[in-house]
């Protein structure tokens, strides 16, 4: 049982190029979310989905897009890539509404961003 | 001001110390408070929630919440070096905001 899994795990990026950072879970999870954490700043969300097809913005979600075709898979996209996107990235998961509200989530291990 | 306040510390305990972790909150609409425990390099992993105030126990973490003083804490019994990670706090009112961590460091 792989969990939740993101990849790459490192990446360096020039300003201006475009990514997307993967992320997949093997737990059928209905609920998924992408999270940056910065020094000083925490953990804050960027974007989540409450199942396929839907998805919605959280705290920063500038500079950034989702889309959630499966169950398993929601990926992250960088549109443009700036310095002020060098962050460490992590994906999340929870079973269903409930975990969600309490917090039950599983996180991937990260996906670290440096933008020149 | 942030919704959830948490010291970055660091703090440096021996081991065996009891060790108290506190964050304060300031949204009255939160539901749910959690304890994140974050090894370096790894992602979060939850420790306990906590729903209404008062004390919840797991081994030798106990959270406590007080939802008057909009306060919550963190007690770790007899801890040892394996303790040693960022504790994150957390609230909820659906979506979850949460505190910058506290770095734990526990010396053998």
């Amino acid at each position: 049982n792989a969990g939740v899994t993101q990849t790459p795990k490192f990446q360096v990026l020039k300003t201006g190029q475009s990514m997307t950072l993967q992320c997949a879970q093997d737990m059928n999870h209905e609920y998924m979310s992408w999270y940056r954490q910065d020094p000083g700043m925490g953990l804050r969300l960027i974007h989540y989905s409450v199942g396929a097809g839907i998805t919605d913005q959280g705290e920063v979600p500038n500079g950034y897009n989702v889309s959630r075709s499966t169950t398993e898979d929601f990926p992250l996209r960088l549109l443009s890539a700036a310095p002020s996107q060098t962050s460490v990235y992590f994906c999340a998961s929870s079973y269903s509404e409930r975990e969600w509200y309490t917090g039950e989530l599983f996180f991937g291990e990260g996906s670290r961003l440096t933008v020149l | 001001q942030k919704e959830v306040e948490q010291d970055p510390g660091p703090l440096s305990v021996p081991e065996g110390a009891i060790v108290s972790l506190n964050c304060t909150y300031s949204n009255s609409a939160f539901q749910y408070f959690m304890w994140y425990r974050q090894y370096s390099r790894k992602g979060p992993e939850l420790l306990m929630y906590s729903y209404s105030s008062g004390n919840k126990e797991d081994g030798r973490f106990t959270a406590q919440v007080d939802k008057s003083s909009k306060y919550i804490s963190l007690f770790i019994r007899d801890s040892q070096p394996s303790d040693s990670a960022t504790y994150l706090c957390a609230g909820s009112n659906y979506k979850l905001t949460f505190g910058k961590g506290t770095l734990l460091t526990v010396n053998p």
